[in-house]
């Protein structure tokens, strides 16, 4: 069972605030990702580190931001939240090799 | 084009029938490919992992690769109501971070 946790799990806000999607994993992984994935939608890269002090911006833009200051906490924050970041955001780490993703359970935000 | 597709589905099925679930992608230089299930309000999980072309089997669950053709497939024999779930395939270069391209997902309804 893969050691990757989120929190919340559910958070429905309003417009305009400013909320931290939080994600911790205790496998030693160097490589961690946040997908956002709409229902019944596929999954789409917007954010991914290769190890400490690393953040590079996926495929699909997004108005997040993420910062990686411990291995093991990747956190992805959205300063002003809007209707239309209402979507799943879901955490992966992958170890060195395999290219075998570990995902949390995910993170479901609602901006109303 | 999308770089991988699935048949979104939803795919109905009673139980103990035969699964079939595809995908194509169009980058040849692909070397891995893999398979997740994800059950409602989940994040997906690993459930077949295969390198460059082949068959490989684990239980009920058959993944083959057919690299000339660009074809991915999942079998699932003797299905079970607890295998509806959606089942995205991924594909990914060997040595690009374990970046991963997934398809859309197929929903499987197996009904008993």
């Amino acid at each position: 069972e893969a050691d990757i946790y989120q929190t919340p799990r559910y958070l429905v806000i309003g417009t305009g605030k400013k909320i931290t999607l939080e994600c911790s994993q205790t496998m030693g992984h160097d490589k961690m990702y946040w997908y956002q994935q709409d229902p019944g939608m596929e999954l789409h890269l917007i954010h991914y580190s290769y190890g400490v002090n690393s953040t590079e911006k996926g495929d699909l833009s997004s108005e997040s931001t993420v910062s990686r200051i411990r291995t093991e906490h990747f956190p992805l924050t959205l300063e002003s939240a809007r209707p239309s970041h209402t979507s799943q955001y879901l955490c992966a780490s992958s170890g060195p090799g395999t290219g075998e993703l570990f995902f949390g359970e995910g993170s479901r935000l609602t901006v109303l | 084009q999308k770089e991988v597709e699935q048949d979104p589905g939803p795919l109905s099925v009673p139980e103990g029938a035969i699964v079939s679930l595809n995908c194509t992608y169009s980058n040849s230089a692909f070397q891995y490919f893999m398979w997740y299930r994800q059950y409602s309000r989940k994040g997906p999980e690993l459930l077949m992992y295969t390198y460059s072309s082949g068959n490989k089997e684990d239980g009920r669950f058959t993944a083959q690769v057919d690299k000339s053709s660009k074809y991915i497939s999942l079998f699932i024999r003797d299905s079970q109501p607890s295998d509806s779930a959606t089942y995205l395939c991924g594909s990914g270069f060997g040595n690009a971070g374990n970046m991963l391209t997934f398809g859309g997902g197929t929903r499987l309804m197996v009904k008993p």
